[in-house]
């Protein structure tokens, strides 16, 4: 089945720093991808829509500045937190929706991120 | 206001009962997903839904979407250790054909022994 993979799956880091998280679809291509972002006991709150040679779309609410989105190629996109601040530190969930789209399991799901900002 | 409502938030069952988790929505639901979530964990895909008065069922879980799409109920029949986790409904809402989706709250369940 198709696989996504995230990269890290955790990071702590200084205050001030910039974190990069890798999104990778293992054996599919992914013209979309999205980045979510969960905190504890909570649901998920997408933050933004990665597309394919193109600018992400963000969530209103959601700084563009602050979370950088590239989506280089067609199996991966990244999300760079940029100066990270301790507000910053929760679980950052990618998906990824297949090019070619024949099957019911259409969006995968990486197995997350967990960043924690000192 | 929340676009998708779970309930129950939490959930409670011992081993071998069965127990249902609702997804609502004010909205037409025109993907409906549920997922499976083990805490810090990623998502583990259970089912989709697309049709009025839709029914699947995987294992001892079934998930149903009424006729007007705006409510799904998953069931669990005879639970076991291992459906503990917390379980999302998550939908396309915008009918864009995209899986942008929004998520439920979610529902968070324990089962004891």
């Amino acid at each position: 089945g198709a696989v996504v993979s995230q990269h890290p799956s955790r990071v702590i880091c200084k205050s001030g720093t910039s974190v990069k998280i890798e999104c990778r679809s293992l054996d599919f291509q992914a013209t979309t991808m999205f980045w979510y972002r969960q905190f504890p006991k909570k649901s998920l709150m997408l933050m933004a829509t990665s597309n394919e040679g193109s600018k992400a779309t963000y969530e209103q609410g959601v700084e563009k500045d602050k979370f950088l989105i590239n989506h280089a190629s067609l199996t991966l996109s990244t999300l760079t937190v940029t100066s990270a601040h301790p507000e910053d530190s929760s679980f950052y969930i990618c998906s990824a929706l297949p090019l070619s789209r024949t099957g019911a399991n259409v969006l995968t799901f990486g197995a997350g991120s967990r960043l924690t900002v000192l | 206001s929340q676009e998708l409502e779970q309930s129950p938030q939490s959930l409670i069952v011992q081993e071998g009962k069965n127990l249902t988790i609702n997804c609502t929505s004010s909205k037409t639901l025109y993907g409906l997903y549920w997922y499976k979530q083990k805490y810090g964990e990623g998502l583990i895909f259970l089912m989709m839904l697309q049709k009025g008065g839709e029914e699947k069922s995987h294992e001892k879980i079934t998930a149903k979407l009424d006729e007007k799409k705006q409510q799904s109920s998953l069931h669990i029949t005879a639970s076991q250790p291992s459906h503990a986790g917390i379980y999302l409904c998550g939908a396309d809402i915008s009918n864009f054909g995209n899986e942008k989706l929004t998520f439920g709250t979610g529902t968070r369940l324990t089962i004891i022994p």
